[in-house]
């Protein structure tokens, strides 16, 4: 069965500096997409990266990196130069290609604090 | 171009009332999924739908639970009856097509809250 998951419940950051939320997964799918999102405290889901399972360089987007190691099966998003904007709710999700909806399986979030 | 557009953004009801909630997607989308967020959980997949079919509805709760996307209009989610257990952030996403490169574009959610 497709499965997400997100080990840390809570992280904290100081400003500035470097920060890594662990996802790792499990799909049998050949094909498949990873996605990190951001959720503030306001409840939107804001997209910030995505990994293609065929990609063979990590993906990156400006202050966000995904560190993909397809072997392990993990997904681990970093966010260098931490600011306090950054507090908020992050979700990794997979696209479920198995049935062919294309269906997101979230994790259960790692709640991310940036320190002054 | 607008975003996915949800509306309410809140929405209060007592237990056995009706709650309908509403997802416009983005112009040019034909595909819509709704999730259930509940309090401190990840997203879960409820259904899925194209214009006018309900492609796969194996994430909804079979009684009171009910979704359309009609050919004009918005995607409508419905739940009758409802009991305080429904108490949560319900996101709508479109997609252009469902072919799994295409990336879901998530609306703000409607919290719903159940008295």
């Amino acid at each position: 069965a497709q499965k997400i998951t997100q080990t840390q419940p809570g992280m904290f950051v100081q400003e500035k500096e470097a920060v890594t939320l662990d996802c790792t997964y499990d799909t049998s799918d050949q094909s498949y997409g990873l996605f990190w999102y951001k959720q503030p405290s306001s409840g939107e889901m804001i997209f910030l990266i995505y990994q293609g399972s065929y990609d063979e360089q990590n993906a990156t987007e400006g202050r966000y990196s995904l560190n993909f190691q397809k072997a392990r099966k993990s997904a681990n998003l970093v966010i260098s130069a931490s600011q306090l904007g950054d507090s908020a709710m992050y979700f990794c999700a997979m696209r479920d290609g198995t049935s062919g909806t294309y269906k997101y399986i979230f994790g259960t979030g790692t709640r991310l604090k940036v320190l002054a | 171009n607008a975003g996915v557009m949800q509306n309410p953004r809140h929405l209060v009801r007592r237990r056995g009332q009706e709650a309908r909630l509403r997802c416009s997607p983005m112009k040019g989308h034909s595909h819509v999924y709704w999730y259930r967020q509940l309090p401190e959980e990840g997203l879960k997949f409820m259904v899925y739908l194209q214009k006018e079919n309900i492609i796969d509805e194996s994430g909804m709760p079979k009684e009171r639970f009910s979704a359309e996307f009609p050919k004009e209009g918005p995607s409508i989610l419905r739940i009758q009856q409802v009991v305080r257990g429904d108490s949560a952030a319900y996101f709508c996403a479109s997609s252009p097509s469902g072919e799994g490169h295409n990336e879901q574009f998530f609306g703000p959610g409607t919290r719903l809250t159940v008295l």
